[in-house]
């Protein structure tokens, strides 16, 4: 699996955008990009995954650059809620289904008022 | 809505009880997953599952079984539980077609003293 890269940390105020970057300068052709965040004492929540285009579901939007090297996650109206920490997966499937998740440290959001 | 549901939030046994923790899962996902989470140590497989009455192991299966007599359960079995087994135990299921994303439970919190 590629590495990725993520700020430790990061502020929105609340009801702006957040924009959570990725970098996975050495992702390979069938590696899919997939975001889970995990709040406080609470298991990791499925955010949204995508290959190759932009993708847009009931949480946020992922944006893929057209190079694959880098990503950013987007937050289009954060709530205090939202304070997490987000982590950016790179995952080929080369072995199948049965293929565990590792997170890396990934990105605090604090969301402030 | 997809559903993964842990039996307890907390857990506190004692050093060598048989330890039981169940999870199930509403969206008749192929593969289970058992992990364990630890600051520091981030999130490693205890063991999966990809079909009924079948398991394989994980990065970390010593001192654990499993069990998945039926497609939506999965428990993990702590044959004697021992204080180094402390941590928090997260359930998660996927389906057995791409991009395969897991779905995670709330979490067991379990403290052996």
């Amino acid at each position: 699996d590629a590495k990725t890269t993520q700020p430790p940390s990061m502020d929105c105020a609340e009801g702006r955008a957040a924009n959570l970057p990725c970098n996975h300068s050495t992702i390979s052709g069938n590696e899919y990009v997939y975001w889970y965040r995990q709040i406080h004492s609470q298991g990791p929540q499925y955010i949204i995954h995508g290959l190759k285009n932009n993708e847009t579901n009931e949480m946020a939007s992922l944006i893929i650059t057209e190079d694959r090297k880098s990503s950013t996650l987007i937050l289009p109206h954060a709530t205090l809620r939202d304070t997490a920490v987000y982590y950016c997966i790179v995952r080929g499937h080369s072995g199948g289904s049965n293929y565990k998740l590792t997170f890396g440290k990934g990105t605090l959001l604090t969301v402030n008022p | 809505d997809v559903k993964v549901t842990q039996s307890s939030r907390y857990l506190v046994k004692r050093t060598g009880e048989k330890v039981f923790l169940e999870c199930v899962q509403d969206m008749d996902h192929e593969n289970m997953f058992w992990y364990r989470q630890d600051p520091g140590l981030g999130l490693r497989l205890i063991y999966f599952s990809y079909d009924v009455k079948m398991k394989e192991k994980g990065d970390i299966p010593e001192g654990y079984s499993v069990s998945r007599e039926k497609k939506e359960r999965f428990s993990l079995i702590l044959e004697s539980a021992s204080t180094n087994q402390t941590s928090m135990y997260l359930c998660a299921s996927s389906s057995g077609t791409l991009p395969y994303e897991q779905y995670f439970g709330p979490g067991t919190r379990l403290t052996v003293t």
